[in-house]
């Protein structure tokens, strides 16, 4: 069975500094892999996914990710954060390709804390 | 397009009372997945309906949980009786279906219900 980690569960940066989330998979075929962020009072809203192609992958609020094969990791990085991005980050994968659309597994979850 | 909607947004009842959580897909959207978060722990996968039919219910818990999609629009997820451990944030999420390619499959989640069971 497919599983997700996040070796981190909070995590403490400065405004303005960068930021990098770890999270590592147990997959046996090619992964899809999703990072997705909840703010207080809100539901999970995609950062950015990976099917194929381009191992480094953009997404929205200037987040972005690189998918290492060789080191079952898909790591999400922003350059400079800002407060707004104080949040829980889940990274997850989709277990099922093709024509069909599987059930998400998640990782326990970052929680991010932004100092002024 | 409206998002992913679910009802009630916060529910506490005491142990052993019946609680029914509401999710209204996206409109179009054929998929639809529960998932809960149960305090401290990951948010796990529950069960998945296309349209109104259960296409994998592994998740779900035990046989005090029913779901349901009738007309394969809104669903409903029953729990009766509740348990003190069935506390958490209970998640929908809907997706589109049919020829379109898988970059463009992603979930919507809905905010989340938060069931306290005491």
């Amino acid at each position: 069975a497919q599983s997700v980690t996040q070796p981190d569960i909070h995590i403490t940066v400065s405004e303005g500094a960068s930021l990098e989330l770890r999270c590592n998979y147990s997959y046996g075929a090619t992964p899809y892999l999703f990072w997705y962020v909840q703010s207080p009072g809100q539901g999970l809203q995609l950062l950015l996914k990976y099917f194929s192609g381009d191992t480094l992958v953009q997404g929205i609020k200037g987040f972005e990710a690189e998918f290492k094969r060789s080191q079952s990791s898909f790591n999400l990085r922003k350059p400079s954060v800002h407060w707004s991005d104080a949040a829980e980050y889940f990274c997850a994968v989709n277990d099922a390709g093709g024509t069909s659309y599987g059930k998400l597994t998640f990782g326990q979850g970052t929680i991010l804390t932004v100092h002024p | 397009e409206a998002g992913v909607t679910q009802f009630p947004s916060h529910s506490v009842i005491e142990k052993g009372q019946t609680v029914t959580l509401r999710c209204d897909p996206i409109s179009g959207h054929d998929n639809l997945y529960w998932y809960r978060r149960v305090m401290g722990k990951e948010i796990k996968f529950l069960l998945h309906f296309v349209k109104e039919s259960k296409q994998d219910e592994s998740g779900m818990p035990n046989n005090r949980f029913l779901a349901e999609r009738t007309g394969g629009t809104y669903s409903t997820l029953k729990v009766q009786p509740a348990e003190l451990e069935d506390s958490g944030v209970y998640f929908c999420a809907s997706s589109r279906q049919g020829r379109v390619p898988p970059r463009l499959r992603e979930q919507y989640f809905g905010p989340g219900t938060r069931l306290t069971v005491t």
